[in-house]
């Protein structure tokens, strides 16, 4: 089955930095990649999320990158605020079979004022 | 609309004992999941449902069963709790596969 790996565990960046967190995947047939964010005591909540015929995508501060020969994609958030402080997951899912959403482990970003 | 709703929101068992989550989402989403999250390891996928009464095994499935008898309705039930379920229960809905999941406040659970 899928497996997601996704580094770092935690990173911590000064205000008005830049963020990136990578993931990677096992199952070569997946198609589907979305980001979540949770912040405290709260539900994730989707942020952007990519598909395997787009190698790039952008809203605002917050960008994903594709890789589908290397199987692996990125968040990258620029221009960092304190309210961007949370958990972020990645996941991916292969649409065309189960359609099962497998997740990473988590990275908590912590933005230092 | 409330969207995807959970109850209850804390609970307490004894080892052995067994209990439901309840999950319900208004929006007339074909796809439901639940996930457990424990620290470190993420969000893992223990059942899923693609429609009313389909339902199939996720990353963890063991203790855990489910059923999907309305579009609206995704009950997890705990067979006979153990300390290890310790966990957030997440369910989760969305209109399809490969679609933007929508997740309900969460339930805590603490198997003493």
């Amino acid at each position: 089955g899928e497996n997601v790996e996704q580094h770092p565990s935690t990173l911590s960046v000064q205000e008005g930095d830049s963020a990136v967190i990578k993931c990677t995947y096992s199952d070569s047939a997946s198609n589907y990649f979305p980001w979540y964010k949770q912040e405290l005591g709260k539900r994730p909540q989707l942020i952007i999320d990519i598909r395997s015929n787009v190698g790039e995508k952008k809203d605002q501060r917050i960008a994903v990158t594709l890789n589908k020969t290397a199987k692996h994609f990125s968040l990258h958030i620029t221009e960092t605020q304190p309210e961007d402080s949370a958990v972020y997951f990645c996941a991916a899912s292969q649409t065309s079979n189960t359609g099962k959403l497998i997740f990473g482990q988590g990275t908590t970003l912590q933005v230092k004022p | 609309n409330a969207g995807v709703t959970q109850t209850p929101k804390f609970q307490v068992l004894k080892t052995g004992q067994s209990m439901t989550l309840q999950c319900a989402q208004d929006m007339n989403h074909e796809y439901m999941s639940w996930y457990r999250q424990d620290p470190g390891m993420g969000l893992r996928l223990i059942h899923y449902s693609v429609g009313a009464g389909i339902t199939d095994q996720g990353e963890v499935p063991n203790g855990y069963n489910v059923s999907r008898s309305t579009t609206e309705d995704f009950p997890l039930r705990l067979l006979s709790a153990a300390p290890s379920q310790t966990s957030v229960y997440f369910c989760a809905s969305s209109y399809y596969r490969g679609y933007e999941q929508f997740f309900g406040p969460g339930t805590r659970l603490t198997v003493l």
